[in-house]
């Protein structure tokens, strides 16, 4: 069975900072899809990224950047200069392949940018 | 894009009534519908698989009776909470694979928050 840790529940930081959101996953296959989620105090789950297991590459996008390292089993977030808007609860999450989406997710880190 | 509609957004219920929960996809066919389950503070917890046409596969420890999963369309599966009591308020929020030229990507529905009084 797979297994998501975000072994990080709360973290506050002071706008303008950058912030680093922890992911560690567990699944015995080789083939896997990760995801991350943020998810505002109304609800819905927004989509920011999707990575495969063969793609090592890590990505930039805009003020989040993603660290993809299979050695430690970890996909990481980072967002820089972080700002208000980017107070939310984010969910790193993983499926094995598509045609089999049923998501595992990790407990969530709720982020708190101080103004 | 394509969009998983889900509906109600809020819904305030008596206890012991049944409430129902409709996800619908505006734009493919929706062959398979996740419906997840959030307690307050909690993650998402994957409570039951749909197939269009055939009946819905449920994790364990989740109640088929209770929750009802009907998915008759290619384009709508709903959830209907028998019986609810207030240890049902939770949010509930479906997710479809895309399908066709959406494929490789998952749309989730809006969500839904349920309070049972």
């Amino acid at each position: 069975a797979q297994k998501v840790t975000q072994a990080q529940t709360e973290i506050s930081v002071v706008e303008k900072e950058d912030v680093t959101l922890d992911c560690v996953y567990e699944t015995r296959d080789t083939t896997y899809y990760l995801f991350w989620y943020k998810q505002p105090p109304s609800g819905e789950l927004v989509f920011l990224i999707r990575r495969n297991s063969f793609d090592e590459q890590n990505e930039i996008s805009g003020r989040y950047s993603w660290n993809f390292q299979k050695s430690t089993s970890s996909f990481n977030f980072t967002i820089t200069a972080s700002q208000v808007v980017d107070s939310a609860v984010y969910f790193c999450a993983l499926i094995l392949n598509f045609g089999n989406e049923k998501l595992t997710f990790g407990t969530g880190t709720r982020l708190t940018i101080i103004p | 894009g394509a969009v998983v509609s889900q509906h109600p957004s809020r819904v305030i219920c008596k206890s012991g009534t049944s409430v129902k929960i409709e996800c619908r996809s505006l734009d493919f066919q929706a062959t398979t519908m996740f419906w997840y389950r959030q307690f307050p503070k909690q993650s998402l917890m994957l409570m039951a698989t749909s197939n269009e046409g055939s009946k819905a596969t449920y994790e364990q420890g989740v109640e088929k009776d209770k929750f009802l999963i009907n998915h008759a369309s290619l384009t709508l599966s709903t959830l209907t909470v028998t019986s609810a009591h207030p240890e049902d308020s939770s949010f509930y929020i479906c997710s479809s694979p895309g399908a066709g030229g959406y494929g490789n990507t998952i749309y989730f529905g809006e969500g839904s928050w349920l309070t049972v009084v």
